[in-house]
């Protein structure tokens, strides 16, 4: 099982970012999967889920900014952030559902 | 939101000694499949965190058995016998008995 996350970078306040998960060794159409961040120095934090069906549950502080999706044809997880916020300044971790498997991380910065 | 509380929020050991984490829940994390969705995490410096125990006490594959979870409700406990050098970093508690998933503050174990 291998996870990858690309995407991360300095962004502006307000502006959008668009973040990839990469999925391989595993049936990615048949598990739900996380996205959970870090922001420097603290715990963890969880943002989003999207089921194998693609239902989708958030975080409060990211609901109606953060998008979670998915394609099974490509094995890719996605999030996007949009009117991003100097509070979501964080690594960004994609896990597989139960938290068994998790990517290595991608830093988001926002900042002007 | 379930709030999860883990105490201390630092340990200081030594190589061989035996420690205990708690973590309190706000509610009940039984859910009405009969299930208790508790799981402990460990996050060694500079790595993403990784699974050592789901549903409270069942051990993740190619953890060592030195770690064992117990608990039920609201109370849960991570124990190390034998606390050896890479055993070192931030403990996590997680439920997902509840939307949306919430994590503990963390404790970290250090080297006295």
């Amino acid at each position: 099982v291998q996870l990858v996350e690309s995407g991360g970078g300095l962004v502006q306040p307000g502006k959008s970012l668009k973040l990839s998960c990469s999925a391989s060794g595993f049936t990615f159409s048949s598990y739900g999967m996380h996205w959970i961040r870090q922001a420097p120095g603290k715990g963890l934090d969880w943002v989003a889920y999207i089921s194998s069906s693609s239902g989708t549950v958030y975080a409060d502080a990211v609901k109606g900014r953060f998008t979670i999706s998915r394609d099974n044809a490509k094995n890719t997880l996605y999030l996007q952030l949009n009117s991003l916020k100097s509070e979501d300044t964080a690594i960004y971790y994609c896990a597989r559902s139960s938290l068994q498997w998790w990517g290595q991380g991608v830093m988001v910065t926002v900042s002007s | 939101d379930v709030v999860l509380t883990q105490t201390p929020p630092t340990l200081s050991a030594t190589i061989g000694q035996s420690v205990s984490i708690s973590c309190r829940s706000s509610q009940s994390l039984l859910h009405s499949n009969g299930n208790t969705y508790l799981n402990w995490l460990l996050q060694r410096p500079g790595q993403p965190p990784q699974l050592l125990i789901y549903l409270v006490s069942r051990l993740e594959s190619g953890v060592p058995n030195r770690f064992s979870g117990s608990g039920s409700g609201t109370d849960f406990t991570l124990k190390i016998s034998g606390v050896e050098a890479e055993d070192l970093g931030v403990y996590y508690c997680v439920q997902s008995t509840h939307a949306p998933w919430t994590f503990g503050g963390g404790t970290k174990l250090e080297l006295k």
